[in-house]
């Protein structure tokens, strides 16, 4: 079956444009997350979306980030005024839900973006 | 403060040998620890979890790892790493003391096999 998909899979935008990511998580999945993961660095936890609850956001590095996610399914990164530190993988990853612990979660391939 | 540790960056290890792979976690709390691996090309995969019970988990591909409660460690290891094995290992806690149900993971350690 379908795994997680993310697009673009790379992407270069010049400092101050506003650039968007997309994850299709695997179907049925209720629990999606983002994560950056720069070079040497660990993968660093963004924003988490459980079923209808409030999303946990306390990841998000600074205002000029965000996310949404519509109809329970497929979810946007936005990143607002990009700077070069922006640049890095932005990987999403979904879960059956209930808790992350509970089921293992599946990664996407990630967006590679680089910030000129 | 971090909340797991993995301490080698970067391991090189020889086809056939054993490997272990060290994590370390820095609060108090029992934790859910997790190993996963990130090959290359590809995303990353749950190699194997530890909830309670069982203090030695069995993973995926032959990998084994022990939580160790007096050493706060959870570390991975293969008896005979094999090529492709080559690979990013990352370890990573739910953190019960902030209520997040999202997994944190340590920076990771790069392995390197020889032949």
């Amino acid at each position: 079956g379908a795994g997680v998909s993310q697009s673009p899979s790379n992407k270069v935008t010049e400092k101050g444009k506003d650039v968007e990511l997309r994850c299709d998580p695997i179907s049925g999945h209720t629990a999606l997350y983002w994560y950056r993961q720069s070079l040497g660095q660990g993968l660093e936890f963004l924003i988490y979306f459980q079923g209808n609850s409030a999303p946990d956001k306390s990841g998000l590095p600074s205002d000029r980030f965000s996310a949404e996610r519509t109809g329970g399914s497929v979810s946007t990164l936005t990143i607002q005024r990009t700077q070069q530190e922006d640049s890095a993988v932005y990987l999403c990853a979904s879960s059956e839900g209930g808790s992350s612990y509970n089921s293992p979660l599946h990664f996407g391939n990630g967006t590679r973006l680089t910030v000129t | 403060a971090q909340s797991v540790t993995q301490p080698d960056i970067h391991i090189t290890v020889s086809e056939g040998a054993s490997l272990e792979l060290r994590c370390n976690y820095s609060y108090g709390a029992t934790p859910y620890l997790f190993w996963y691996v990130q090959s290359p090309g590809q995303g990353l995969q749950l190699l194997l979890k530890y909830f309670s019970g069982d203090t030695l988990v069995q993973g995926i591909k032959g990998f084994e790892a022990e939580f160790k409660r007096s050493q706060s460690s959870f570390n991975l290891r293969k008896p005979s790493v094999h090529w492709s094995d080559a690979a990013e290992y990352f370890c990573a806690v739910v953190r019960m003391d902030t209520g997040r149900r999202a997994l944190t993971f340590g920076s990771g350690t790069r392995l390197q096999v020889q032949p």
